[in-house]
């Protein structure tokens, strides 16, 4: 069965740091990975997705990710941390080769400090 | 461009009650679908629509049905309520294949007493 994890239910960073929110995945077939942040009492807005081609995908907002193959993980990252990224963040992964439906992870909460 | 949206944005039933989630998008796209978000487990799919006059189920039917009969709307029923139904719902709409990304309406808050 397809799955996708996030290991930590809430990532703190300081203001000006870099941050990694950490996505694992299983799935047979080529992945499609999606990051998706969820800011309050609003819905899910898209970052970025990996479907081929280079392993370092640059998404809205300063976010990127890496797709690694070899670990199955797909890590958000961004350089510098700013306050106002402070939200939920979901990881999802296409469920199954030949299917329109995506599987989401259980969401990491990253609460950036000034 | 109003994107996705969703009426109502509150809801409260009584256990046995109906009512029905209206979802409209106005960016022509051709995919659709019904997410629930609980605490603790991310979003759930419960059905989801590859065209007009077409619905699928997804993760989490049961209890639910949905109905597509304009390419711009999704409706998502409930025809008695449980309290197990109490939950934030969510409808997405993608231009076309997995590949495109979905965008997400603004969330209706139901719950069920």
């Amino acid at each position: 069965a397809q799955s996708v994890a996030q290991p930590e239910d809430q990532v703190n960073v300081a203001e000006g740091n870099p941050l990694t929110v950490k996505c694992t995945y299983s799935v047979s077939g080529n992945p499609y990975l999606f990051w998706y942040v969820q800011y309050p009492n609003r819905g899910l807005q898209f970052l970025l997705k990996y479907i081929t081609g280079d392993n370092l995908v640059k998404g809205s907002y300063g976010f990127e990710a890496e797709f690694n193959k070899s670990q199955t993980s797909f890590h958000l990252k961004k350089p510098s941390a700013l306050v106002s990224d402070s939200a939920l963040y979901f990881c999802a992964v296409r469920d199954g080769q030949w299917t329109d439906k995506l599987i989401f992870g259980t969401g990491t909460r990253l609460q950036v400090f000034p | 461009n109003a994107g996705v949206t969703q009426t109502p944005k509150f809801r409260v039933l009584k256990t046995g009650q109906s009512m029905t989630l209206l979802c409209a998008q106005d960016m022509n796209h051709e995919y659709m679908y019904w997410y629930r978000q609980d605490p603790g487990m991310g979003l759930r799919l419960i059905h989801y629509s590859v065209g007009e006059g077409t619905t699928a189920k997804g993760e989490v039917p049961d209890g639910y049905n949905v109905s597509r009969l304009k390419k711009q709307n999704f409706l998502l029923g409930l025809e008695s309520a449980a309290p197990s139904q109490t939950s934030v719902y969510f409808c997405a709409s993608s231009y076309r294949t997995i590949t495109y990304e979905q965008y997400f309406g603004p969330g209706t808050r139901l719950t069920v007493t």
